[in-house]
């Protein structure tokens, strides 16, 4: 069975930058797929943020393309996201998902809050 | 950006009854059409893909139809487990993927 989980801090400063990691297991990120990050943010529906694959194409949701880095580590088995210039807008649940297409396997969630 | 309109946002049904979700795509797309179910504190739980096609371990009561711009999500008879937010989400020559705002189905 594919497992996800995501793992970063749950509190980060405005300006600053949002690091999250997602750690696979159950399945070669190698092997193919494309793996990915959506978010939920309060009150409000889901947001895909981007996708990238085990070679490390990258596709971006064109609102955040500017601040948005999504990486992978296939000797580790897992992928990152990093979202620069943090504002209370990007307050969400960050969600990492093998991704292609559709979510068929997802991370339970975690919960970032920018705040100073 | 295909935008994605789930109706109604919220739908009370009694358990036991028929519910009927609708999703509507900005243009069509096609039969690439996901739906999934989210409880709070949990991830979203893949429901139908394909428009129409039960992704692994999701009971018959689920069902799925229609294509192009127009989708129903209809869960036969209601248990109390199936009370949560339902998405709807486009992947049509992804990326980007959209989802739909989401409709919130409680108990009547």
């Amino acid at each position: 069975q594919v497992q996800l989980q995501e793992s970063g801090p749950g509190l980060v400063k405005p300006s600053e930058t949002l690091s999250l990691t997602c750690a696979v297991s159950g399945y070669s990120i190698s092997s193919g797929y494309y793996w990915g990050w959506i978010r939920l943010p309060p009150g409000k529906g889901l947001e895909w943020i981007g996708s990238i694959f085990h070679s490390g194409i990258t596709y971006y949701n064109a609102s955040l393309k500017s601040r948005v880095t999504i990486s992978v580590d296939t000797s580790k088995n897992q992928f990152s996201l990093k979202l620069s210039s943090v504002t209370a807008a990007d307050t969400a649940l960050y969600y990492c998902a093998r991704l292609q297409g559709f979510g068929e396997f997802w991370g339970q969630g975690t919960l970032v809050t920018v705040s100073s | 950006e295909i935008v994605m309109t789930q109706s109604p946002a919220t739908l009370s049904v009694s358990p036991g009854e028929r519910a009927t979700l609708s999703c509507r795509a900005s243009q069509s797309v096609s039969s690439n059409l996901a739906w999934y179910q989210q409880k709070p504190g949990q991830a979203p739980r893949l429901l139908i893909y394909g428009a129409s096609t039960r992704a692994t371990g999701i009971p018959a009561r689920f069902s799925g139809s229609g294509s192009g711009a127009e989708f129903t999500l209809t869960i036969s008879s209601l248990q109390s487990e199936d009370f949560a937010l339902y998405y709807c989400q486009q992947y049509i020559n992804w990326p980007p993927i959209t989802f739909g705002q989401g409709t919130r189905l409680e108990i009547k």
